[in-house]
């Protein structure tokens, strides 16, 4: 079984300041890993994945994540905010085998505020 | 040029009811998917059918049933509505149901059950 854990529903941060959101997995199998981001009233967007390969993975928009085999981590990162970057981010897990096979697995998502 | 399209964006409906919501996708994806987004904006797949097949369907009442007429297009049909149908629906399409999965959504159909 796989599913994904996301810590804290809500982070607020100033313009400019860093972004850490923060995502957890479970999954028995190795795992595709995938943040997307919902602007209001929109459907999703890919900002970036992990399916094999380099453990830092960058994305749109400036946005950054590092796979965490040993932490089962893949918390999404920015240096710099901006204001538009408020948005809900989720993130999400696959894979390509077993009954898991095309099935992705969401967060319950992050709302970014960010403040001038 | 929209990549997967809904359509309606917004439908306000009694209980009882019967409504379809329809996705079409010009990205020439083998692969479609319908995703529920409730009031807590968690997001739960509900169906995915690959090249016109069922291959993914969750544990969803049958009054949803999807259909599949060509790769391109994946509508859902909801009979006898009820207020717990109230949320938004998205559909999505990748190119394969495994490897790496990239899915891209469209814009989301508010549905309102009253």
């Amino acid at each position: 079984a796989q599913s994904v854990t996301q810590l804290g529903s809500h982070v607020s941060v100033s313009e400019g300041a860093l972004v850490l959101l923060r995502c957890n997995y479970s999954s028995s199998v190795p795992p595709y890993l995938f943040w997307y981001v919902q602007y209001p009233n929109q459907g999703l967007q890919l900002l970036l994945k992990y399916t094999t390969g380099a453990t830092l993975v960058k994305g749109i928009n400036g946005f950054e994540a590092e796979f965490k085999k040993s932490e089962t981590s893949f918390h999404l990162t920015k240096p710099s905010a901006h204001m538009s970057d408020a948005a809900e981010y989720f993130c999400a897990v696959t894979s390509d085998r077993g009954s898991t096979l095309g099935r992705l697995y969401f967060g319950r998502g992050t709302q970014l505020t960010v403040w001038p | 040029d929209t990549a997967v399209s809904q359509t309606p964006k917004y439908l306000v409906t009694q209980m009882g009811n019967d409504k379809s919501i329809k996705c079409e996708q010009n990205l020439g994806h083998d692969t479609m998917y319908w995703y529920k987004q409730d009031s807590k904006k968690f997001l739960k797949i509900m169906f995915s059918y690959n090249n016109k097949e069922l291959i993914i369907n969750e544990t969803v009442p049958n009054r949803f049933s999807p259909k599949s007429p060509d790769k391109a297009h994946l509508n859902l049909h909801i009979n006898s509505l009820e207020l717990g149908d109230s949320a938004v629906y998205f559909c999505a399409s990748s190119q394969g149901a495994g490897l790496s999965n990239e899915q891209f959504f469209g814009p989301g159909t508010r549905l309102t059950v009253l």
